[in-house]
C-alpha cells in the first residue's frame, strides 16, 4: 500500500519569508512518480512539478525549488520570497508506474498543507 | 495543452434527486479517467477509475450503486450521484489521463461542487 504524508496542516508566514513544505511517502515500488500540487479557493488543481524515482537531482523553477531524497523517503517543497498569492493549499501525491493490465498510475494524495501568507 | 473540464461546476439540488456531473478531455483522448471526492479542508480520495468501453472500477468502501460513472467515449466520463443525500455534498473532482503521454499522466478537471439540501 501506498502513504503520503504531510504532517504539517497548516503553515502561516508573513510575506518574503521562504517556507518548506514537507512530504514524506510509503511505497513498496521501486519505480514510482512523486507530485506537488496547488489548490488555491478556487479548487482547481494546479501541477507543479513531477519526479521520477530515478530522478533525485533537485529542481528550481523559479521562486519554487524541491528536494527528493531517497535515502529519507521524503521530496520536500520550498518557496522563496514567498508571496501573498502563494496562499493555498498544497498537496503532495504519489503514483506507481502503469501496470501491464492499465490500472496502474493511481494517485495517492497527502493530506495537504494549508499556506497562508501574510502581509 | 491538456484541457479538461468539468459540468456543472456548481450545483445545489434537493434531498432524493440524481445529479449528473460531466468530466469532458478537450484537446486529447483519455482511454482512463478518474473520479476523487475532497470534504471540505480534506485530501482527494479516490473513488473510482473509469475505463472507456468498460465498467468502472470502485475503490473499497464506494458504492457503486450510489455512485453511477459511464465512460461511454474517449472524451466523456459522467458521474450520477443518485438519490442525492445532505452527507454526499461534496466537491467533485475528475481526471483523465492522456495515453499518448511518456508519462500518462493525469490531467485535473476544475471540480464541481454539489449541495445537497
Amino acid at each position: 500500500a501506498q502513504k503520503v504524508t504531510q504532517a504539517q496542516t497548516e503553515i502561516s508566514v508573513v510575506e518574503k519569508e521562504d517556507v518548506t513544505l514537507d512530504c514524506v511517502y510509503e511505497t513498496r515500488d521501486t519505480t514510482y512518480y512523486l507530485f506537488w500540487y496547488k489548490q488555491p479557493p478556487s479548487g482547481e488543481l494546479v501541477f507543479l512539478i513531477r519526479r521520477n524515482s530515478f530522478d533525485e537531482q533537485n529542481e528550481i523553477s523559479g521562486r519554487y525549488s524541491w528536494n527528493f531524497q531517497k535515502s529519507t523517503s521524503s521530496f520536500n517543497f520550498t518557496i522563496t520570497a514567498s508571496q501573498v498569492v502563494d496562499s493555498a493549499v498544497y498537496f503532495c501525491a504519489l503514483s506507481t508506474v502503469l501496470t501491464l493490465t492499465g490500472g496502474g498510475n493511481k494517485l495517492t494524495f497527502g493530506t495537504g498543507t494549508q499556506l497562508k501568507v501574510e502581509l | 495543452g491538456a484541457v479538461v473540464s468539468q459540468h456543472p461546476s456548481r450545483v445545489i439540488c434537493k434531498s432524493g434527486t440524481s445529479v449528473k456531473i460531466e468530466c469532458r478531455s478537450l484537446d486529447f483522448q483519455a482511454t482512463t479517467m478518474f473520479w476523487y471526492r475532497q470534504f471540505p479542508k480534506k485530501s482527494l480520495m479516490l473513488m473510482a477509475t473509469s475505463n472507456e468501453g468498460s465498467k468502472a472500477t470502485y475503490e473499497q468502501g464506494v458504492e457503486k450503486d450510489k455512485f453511477l460513472i459511464n465512460h461511454a467515449s474517449l472524451t466523456l466520463s459522467t458521474l450520477t450521484v443518485t438519490s442525492a443525500h445532505p452527507e454526499d455534498s461534496s466537491f467533485y473532482i475528475c481526471s483523465a489521463r492522456n495515453a499518448t503521454k511518456t508519462y500518462n499522466e493525469q490531467f485535473f478537471g476544475p471540480g464541481t461542487r454539489l449541495t445537497v439540501l
